[in-house]
């Protein structure tokens, strides 16, 4: 069962280079989120999703893009990446869209811009 | 105020204790309320939701109390296997967000 997988799990970036996590799910789940976790803070909700083609922004939207164009995949875009997002991103999925149920999240990315 | 507070910890407890965290929220209108564990560099995983009548499930029990605006989680028998960090979660209001405590760590020792 492979659940919620993400990739890549570690990546270093430079300030200003662009890369994309991909998330992809394979539980038909028509929720999908994307978090960042720093230390001595909750995670914190970057965008979600839910169903392809509907994207809404987070709490710190800021810096990213996302896209859903199938039910499966839900990638996050670094569009010019700053150290402020030195962080660990996880995606999550849900097969309730009210968030009713269990978030199920990815291993997690960990990102380091330098 | 922080919408979610937990105490960061860490609780240092011996195998076969019992311990109790607390999660307070701010919101009166939460509507729905979760325990998550992580352990150290992994993903947070779904431990249990808490009930307005409270909740068990073996050794663990989450209770709510809405008039003081709070969750609680009970472990009984620690066990090493417990040692992580445990996340408060609320989900308030219709929209589509979750808020996320910064997490109770527990250290389960011989």
């Amino acid at each position: 069962n492979a659940g919620v997988t993400q990739t890549p799990k570690f990546q270093v970036l430079k300030t200003g280079q662009s890369m994309t996590l991909q998330c992809a799910q394979d539980m038909n789940h028509e929720y999908m989120s994307w978090y960042r976790q720093d230390p001595g803070m909750g995670l914190r909700l970057i965008h979600y999703s839910v169903g392809a083609g509907i994207t809404d922004q987070g709490e710190v939207p800021n810096g990213y893009n996302v896209s859903r164009s199938t039910t499966e995949d839900f990638p996050l875009r670094l569009l010019s990446a700053a150290p402020s997002q030195t962080s660990v991103y996880f995606c999550a999925s849900s097969y309730s869209t009210s968030l009713a149920g269990e978030l199920f999240f990815g291993e997690g990315s960990r990102l380091t811009v330098l | 105020r922080k919408e979610v507070e937990q105490d960061p910890g860490p609780f240092n407890v011996p195998e076969g204790a019992t311990v109790a965290f607390n999660c307070t929220y701010s919101n009166s209108a939460s509507q729905s309320f979760f325990w998550y564990r992580q352990d150290c560099r992994k993903e947070p995983k779904l431990l249990m939701s808490v009930y307005s009548s409270g909740n068990e499930d073996g050794r663990f029990t989450a209770q709510l109390n809405r008039a003081s605006q709070y969750i609680s989680l009970l472990i009984r028998d620690s066990k090493l296997s417990d040692s992580a960090t445990y996340l408060c979660v609320v989900k308030t209001g219709g929209g589509n967000k979750l808020t996320f405590g910064t997490g109770t760590q527990l250290k389960v020792e011989l």
